[in-house]
């Protein structure tokens, strides 16, 4: 137990489905983070939030949507996602930025139908 | 990119004996970190080391930083079947870019 909880666990979707993840963190840290890892593909990084501001966005589309109301929880909005979007989906959450061990959650394994 | 890279991809050893995963990677770094997955689970948080560090330990684990090389290495000593995941190392740049997984080396200890 990490400190970092994921919901759902699992998750399967249609195209045109509007779902959402939904991370939280128990460790009074100030950065989170979305992670993708696809099969045989290196970890990507989409999205960092530092005290609820988003200080990075790699260049991902629109179809995913981050929201960060507050410091502990941090949420991933799915739109019209397409199959390649099947994934495991991961939250991290760090002290700050810069040189901080991440905390990973569980994960949310996504198939897109 | 200052990706790290991981190798080998794959390693398979028998229960007892040390397995030793290298990292390289592009651009000089403020420390680099490893981390260890279980097969569809989050990563968990094993050693960081700073630029101007060259070796820590931590139990079974010894990881060593050469700055000149752009490497590290992890080295697990007297592995255990419950050694088995994959293994990844991140960078966290110089110049504030958040941190870059590697691919990963998948370690299998044979009971």
């Amino acid at each position: 137990e990490t400190g970092v909880t994921q919901t759902p666990r699992h998750l399967v979707m249609g195209m045109t489905n509007k779902k959402s993840l939904k991370c939280e963190q128990h460790l009074g840290h100030n950065a989170m983070y979305w992670y993708k890892q696809s099969a045989k593909k290196p970890l990507e990084l989409m999205f960092v939030y530092s005290l609820e501001e988003r200080v990075e966005n790699n260049s991902v589309p629109s179809r995913f949507s981050p929201e960060c109301p507050n410091s502990s929880h941090l949420f991933l909005h799915l739109h019209t996602l397409q199959p390649e979007d099947s994934a495991l989906y991961l939250c991290a959450s760090s002290q700050d930025l810069d040189g901080y061990e991440q905390y990973f959650g569980p994960g949310t394994r996504l198939t897109v139908t | 990119s200052q990706q790290g890279e991981e190798d080998p991809q794959a390693l398979s050893i028998q229960e007892g004996e040390n397995a030793t995963m290298n990292c390289s990677y592009k651009t000089s770094i403020n420390n680099l970190q490893w981390y260890r997955q279980n097969s569809g689970r989050g990563l968990v948080h094993l050693i960081l080391i700073r630029s101007n560090e060259r070796e820590k330990h931590s139990g079974r684990l010894r990881v060593t930083l050469d700055t000149s090389k752009k490497s590290s290495s992890l080295l697990i000593t007297a592995s255990r079947a419950a050694d088995t995941a994959s293994y990844f190392c991140a960078t966290d740049a110089s110049y504030g870019q958040n941190f870059v997984f590697g691919p990963g080396t998948r370690l299998s200890v044979l009971p």
